[in-house]
């Protein structure tokens, strides 16, 4: 039973249009939510997190929400850019020796100039 | 910075073929993992070792072994290679254990078994 869901496959934007990607979990031990991009034939690349006692975190155009009573987080992008084209990833994590991380099955997002 | 360096970046190998697949980390990382990435199930934790002399099974280690050569080597065997290992492999470091850190993921194996 997968603990960390990406329900959209794909999604795809106009450049310049804000991007919106969900995420939702179902453990609620989880209290550590981070993103990560993903290009073709290249390793992930972390690019925003946000723990559990916070409900927004922002990084330039980057900003997750969270909301832990509906175990929702989402990962906003505005504006939108043709280079933000990739496989983003929803991982979480909750206090353990190894810093595991358990992740989504990916959203693959494509910005249309 | 190499950050994280995986070896070979592709390999073919026949069912029952045996092969370890190198990661070397410059980060001073203390913790290590191995991940494979299938379509439409992210990424799935294979071993983890959170520091130097210990390691521990992930979410899918059947079928795998581990060796956490020194602080910046962990290596992922498989002795008996199956079709179903077929993925792309990630090795993936962090800094510190009881921590959040994001971990930082080299550029992956892509595995295939015929």
């Amino acid at each position: 039973d997968q603990q960390v869901k990406q329900n959209s496959p794909s999604l795809s934007v106009q450049e310049g249009r804000i991007s919106i990607l969900n995420c939702d979990y179902t453990n609620s031990m989880f209290d550590y939510f981070l993103w990560y991009k993903k290009y073709p034939a290249e390793g992930p690349t972390f690019l925003i997190s946000i723990s559990s006692i916070k409900d927004k975190n922002e990084d330039g155009r980057f900003t997750v929400f969270l909301n832990k009573s509906a175990k929702h987080l989402s990962l906003h992008i505005v504006p939108s850019q043709p280079g933000d084209s990739a496989v983003y990833f929803c991982a979480a994590s909750g206090l353990n020796a190894g810093n595991m991380l358990t992740f989504g099955g990916g959203t693959r997002l494509m910005v249309k100039p | 910075n190499a950050g994280v360096t995986q070896t070979p970046k592709f390999q073919v190998l026949k069912t029952g073929q045996s092969m370890t697949l190198q990661c070397a980390q410059d980060m001073n990382h203390n913790s290590m993992y191995w991940y494979r990435q299938d379509p439409g199930m992210g990424l799935r934790l294979i071993y983890y070792s959170a520091s130097e002399g210990t390691t521990d099974k992930g979410e899918v280690p059947n079928g795998y072994n581990v060796s956490r050569l020194n602080k910046r080597e962990f290596s992922l065997r498989l002795e008996s290679a199956a079709p179903s290992q077929t993925s792309v492999y990630f090795c993936a470091s962090s800094s510190i254990s009881y921590s959040n850190q994001p971990q930082h993921f080299g550029d992956g194996t892509r595995l295939s078994i015929l």
